[in-house]
C-alpha cells in the first residue's frame, strides 16, 4: 500500500533549526511535496522535490533521497509564525493521486 | 487574481439531509480535489477529477458525491449515507500532466457540523 510516516509533534526554540521527516512507502512517485498549514487555515505550498538532492526556498529546504524512500524539511532561523503543521505529500505514478501524511505539529518555544 | 473560493465558511447539516459544499477555481487547472481533514489529523482525498465530466474515488468515497459539468467547478455533496460528517473540507486544484512541478493550490475550506 501506500504511506508517509511524519512525526506527530516537533518542539523547537525561536532561532534555531528543525528538521522534519518523511518516510514512505510506494511503488513509484514523481515527486515529494510539503506543506504548511497554520490552525484553522488551508494548506499552502512550500517545497516540492522531483529529483534526489536539496531544494532551498528562502528559510526553508526540502530534501528527498528516492534510494532511502526518505525526505525532510529543513526550517532554519525560526520564527513563531512558523508554529503550525508541516504535511509531506506524494503523487503515486499508477493512480495519479495525491497522498499526504498525517502532519507534524512544530511547537516553537521563545 | 486567481484562485479557488469555497462556500459556505461554516455548514450546518440536519439528520437524513443531503448537503452540497461549493468549490469554484478560476486559474485554468485540470485536476481538482476534495479532502476530508478531522482534527489533529492529516488529509484523506475523498474525490479527485482530473478532467470534466470523468472523475475517480479516492480513499473515503462512501457517502459523498461529485460532478465536474464545468472546468471551474467540483461541487461536493454529503449525502445521509455519510454518518460522521463533521470535519473540514478542503479542495483543491492542480496542473496535471506527467513530470509537471505539481502543487496544489487550496481554497479556505468548509467547516461541517452536524446539528
Amino acid at each position: 500500500g501506500q504511506s508517509l510516516e511524519q512525526p506527530s509533534e516537533v518542539t523547537a526554540v525561536e532561532g534555531a533549526i528543525v528538521q522534519i521527516n518523511c518516510t514512505y512507502q510506494t511503488s513509484g512517485f514523481y515527486g515529494l511535496s510539503w506543506y504548511q498549514q497554520h490552525d484553522g487555515g488551508a494548506p499552502t505550498f512550500l517545497s516540492y522535490n522531483a529529483l534526489d538532492g536539496l531544494e532551498e526556498t528562502g528559510r526553508f529546504s526540502s530534501f528527498l533521497s528516492r534510494s532511502d524512500s526518505y525526505g525532510y524539511l529543513l526550517l532554519q532561523e525560526l520564527q513563531m509564525k512558523d508554529s503550525a503543521s508541516y504535511f509531506c505529500a506524494v503523487r503515486d505514478r499508477g493512480d495519479d493521486k495525491i497522498i499526504f501524511g498525517k502532519g507534524t505539529r512544530l511547537h516553537i518555544l521563545p | 487574481d486567481g484562485g479557488i473560493t469555497q462556500s459556505p465558511k461554516y455548514l450546518f447539516r440536519k439528520e437524513g439531509q443531503n448537503v452540497t459544499l461549493s468549490c469554484e477555481q478560476n486559474l485554468n487547472h485540470d485536476a481538482m480535489y476534495w479532502y476530508r481533514q478531522d482534527p489533529g489529523q492529516g488529509l484523506r482525498l475523498i474525490y479527485y477529477s482530473q478532467i470534466v465530466n470523468d472523475f475517480q474515488k479516492g480513499d473515503i468515497a462512501e457517502g459523498y458525491s461529485v460532478s465536474r459539468e464545468k472546468k471551474e467547478s467540483f461541487p461536493l455533496t454529503v449525502t445521509s449515507a455519510q454518518k460522521n460528517p463533521t470535519a473540514f473540507y478542503l479542495c483543491a486544484s492542480s496542473i496535471d500532466g506527467p513530470g509537471a512541478h505539481r502543487t496544489q493550490h487550496f481554497g479556505d475550506g468548509t467547516r461541517l457540523s452536524i446539528l
